[in-house]
């Protein structure tokens, strides 16, 4: 089936310093990716939809210039935590759609813990 | 904005017991699939309804889409430890294509 990878798995950083996640499809090709933030013990919730070649679509009350969203190619999403605080410590998961129809299945990545200090 | 009710938040069952979580919308759904996110990690797609009525199985899970097409359900015949997990419905309400908006999930533990 269908693989999604992410990295890195977990980051621990210091307040203040920016976070790179990167996000890719290993066997197929994503024109979109889907970025979800989980925090403990409550459900995922869509912060952001990356669009490759394109700008990316926010959440409501997801800062854009805080949480950028880079679709270089069809294979990769890359998510940058900036100025990050502790705060913004989460779990963040990726996914991609099946690539039959975009409603279809939809693959996730495994994550990535995040722990501002 | 959109939401999607998930009951209940935790089930506590013994193994070899039944469980059963709900999912409801006030508005007609298009689809609405099934995650489980095992203890530390990320959400696995179990399945998609579509159709109005629609009941399909997985071994122990059975999955039904409601005739308005506004509540589903997950039930699981005779639990077993492996069952442990955080059950998650997730619905496409439509805009960007394909982002799913979850339930707040139902943890299910079971006690050997």
């Amino acid at each position: 089936g269908a693989v999604v990878s992410q990295h890195p798995s977990w980051v621990i950083c210091k307040s203040g310093t920016s976070v790179k996640i990167e996000c890719r499809s290993l066997d197929f090709q994503a024109t979109t990716m889907f970025w979800y933030r989980q925090f403990p013990k409550q459900s995922l919730m869509l912060m952001a939809t990356s669009n490759e070649g394109s700008k990316a679509t926010y959440e409501q009350g997801v800062e854009k210039d805080k949480f950028l969203i880079n679709h270089a190619s069809l294979t990769l999403s890359t998510l940058t935590v900036t100025s990050a605080h502790p705060e913004d410590s989460s779990f963040y998961i990726c996914s991609a759609p099946g690539e039959i129809r975009a409603t279809d299945t939809q693959y996730f990545g495994p994550g990535t813990r995040l722990t501002v200090l | 904005g959109q939401q999607v009710m998930q009951i209940p938040q935790y089930q506590h069952v013994q193994e070899g017991e039944d469980f059963t979580t709900y999912c409801n919308s006030s508005t007609t759904l298009s689809n609405i699939q099934w995650y489980k996110q095992r203890p530390g990690g990320h959400p696995v797609f179990l399945i998609q309804l579509v159709k109005s009525g629609e009941v399909k199985k997985q071994k122990r899970l059975t999955f039904q889409f409601g005739e308005a097409k506004k509540n589903s359900s997950l039930h699981i015949t005779a639990t077993q430890t492996t069952d442990v997990g955080t059950y998650f419905c997730a619905v496409n309400y439509g805009g960007s294509q394909g982002n799913l908006i979850f339930g707040k999930g139902t943890k299910l533990s079971v006690k050997p």
